[in-house]
């Protein structure tokens, strides 16, 4: 069964608009994480934003927000104000915290957000 | 604060040879991860070390191993080279606590012809 769903393969924006990308998970885990990541063309992955799922607030980092709604299992990324430099894939992960702590990361399948001028 | 390098940034190789990728993870991180990137399979993860130690394993096949030295360096090695090995090998470093962020590294791109 997929762990991580983004239902949006590739999705528009304007410039300067705010955009949601979609994040559904499958877990039976109580502790667990939640992360969202930037590829740009380049290849590397950039770290954006990171959701416990004890942690009851909202996650924010500068323009990127987490929208974590634990009982329907989803952690919408929402950019607010976007810039062209934006333009990548978006991946959605999850790390369940058993198994002797490992930092293993589970990914979706990435939508690729493209900001328009 | 130096992030996360892997060398070399680029390979291509024949099958039936084999290869070495190499990861420096950020000072003071002690994890470790490696994940193949394919535009047919995606983002799947491969093994971790942590403390010279592999703590978990993907499902891949024993073609694929890995190891880290003592200052926390890590190596994977995909011997008995296939056509479908050709993939973006991207390493991870971690704090060994909390619920911390992977920061990744540029990644390696494998060729195999």
């Amino acid at each position: 069964a997929q762990k991580i769903t983004q239902t949006q393969p590739g999705m528009f924006v304007q410039e300067k608009e705010a955009v949601t990308l979609d994040c559904t998970y499958d877990t039976s885990d109580q502790s667990y994480g939640l992360f969202w990541y930037k590829q740009p063309s380049s290849g590397e992955m950039i770290f954006l934003i990171y959701q416990g799922s004890y942690d009851e607030q909202n996650a924010t980092e500068g323009r990127y927000s987490l929208n974590f709604q634990k009982a329907r299992k989803s952690a919408n990324l929402v950019i607010s104000a976007s810039q062209l430099g934006d333009s990548a894939m978006y991946f959605c992960a999850m790390r369940e915290v058993s198994g002797a702590g490992s930092y293993q990361l589970t990914f979706g399948k990435g939508t690729k957000l493209s900001v328009i001028p | 604060k130096a992030g996360v390098t892997q060398t070399p940034r680029y390979l291509i190789k024949t099958r039936g040879q084999q290869v070495t990728l190499s990861c420096s993870p950020i000072s003071g991180h002690r994890s470790v991860s490696w994940y193949q990137q394919t535009p047919g399979q995606g983002l799947q993860f491969l093994f971790e070390y942590f403390s010279e130690t592999q703590r978990n394993k993907g499902n891949f096949p024993g073609r694929f191993s890995g190891r880290q030295f003592s200052n926390s360096r890590s190596e994977m090695n995909v011997s008995t080279l296939e056509l479908g090995d050709s993939a973006l090998y991207l390493c991870a470093s971690t704090q060994a606590s909390g619920y911390n962020e992977q920061f990744f590294g540029p990644g390696t791109r494998l060729t195999v012809l």
